[in-house]
């Protein structure tokens, strides 16, 4: 049963450039999440995907934005980069409950992108 | 969403059990309380997640007292391999306009020496 999966593993772009990172959730999962993770700080929450829709955002420019397929897998797309988008970018899927309870969002590895 | 607190870093050595507690006086009756292990340049892994009481499982325990307003990590006989950030969150997963995303604070670094 294959976790998380992400792609690129690395990427270097130049300011102004666009990019686009994508992920594979865990067999089974139905919600994906972005994370941003800067050198020396906890993830950062971007948005969340579910059902194809953004269903939460959090504290980011329209420069960022997403997409989740049918299949649930996702994209994270970043236009205009800036040398403060230099990060880890991690994704995470989980099972959208049904009922109060335990949740586990489960991360992949992340695609660590330089902006020179 | 409860904010949490814990200490910025931790050093052990091999074999030592750890604890790391985290403070979270605002929880809120619905939320749960999860540790996540990230090593550098990975994703966060799952450790353990607990509602109250005590949680074990192959990796870790979790101890939360009645009033839920803080938890210990407890992590049996640490190696190097164990060295590692950990975050304590808490949240509850189901509130639809939280959407379950997760909010981490700085982490404690963990130092395991042999």
């Amino acid at each position: 049963d294959a976790g998380v999966t992400q792609s690129p593993t690395h990427l270097i772009k130049t300011r102004g450039q666009q990019v686009t990172l994508r992920c594979s959730p865990k067999s089974g999962h139905d919600t994906v999440s972005w994370y941003q993770q800067a050198l020396g700080q906890g993830p950062q929450f971007i948005f969340q995907y579910y059902e194809e829709e953004e269903r939460q955002r959090g504290n980011f420019p329209d420069r960022f934005s997403g997409h989740q397929f049918p299949n649930y897998s996702s994209e994270l797309n970043v236009n205009a980069l800036l040398l403060g988008d230099s990060a880890l970018y991690l994704c995470a899927s989980s099972l959208a409950p049904r009922a109060s309870g335990e949740e586990t969002q489960y991360f992949g590895p992340g695609t660590r992108l330089l902006v020179l | 969403l409860a904010k949490t607190t814990q200490p910025i870093s931790m050093d052990s050595y091999e074999g030592q059990e750890v604890n790391i507690t985290c403070s979270h006086n605002n929880i809120a009756t619905n939320d749960y309380i999860t540790w996540y292990q990230q090593f550098p340049s990975q994703g966060p892994r799952f450790i353990i997640q607990g509602y109250k009481t005590k949680v074990t499982n192959e990796v870790a325990s979790l101890f939360i007292p009645a009033d839920r307003k803080s938890s210990t990590l407890s992590l049996p006989r640490v190696s190097l391999s164990d060295t590692a950030v950990y975050y304590c969150l808490v949240g509850d997963p189901f509130v639809y306009n939280q959407g379950g995303k997760l909010i981490f604070g700085q982490g404690t670094e963990l130092s395991v020496k042999p």
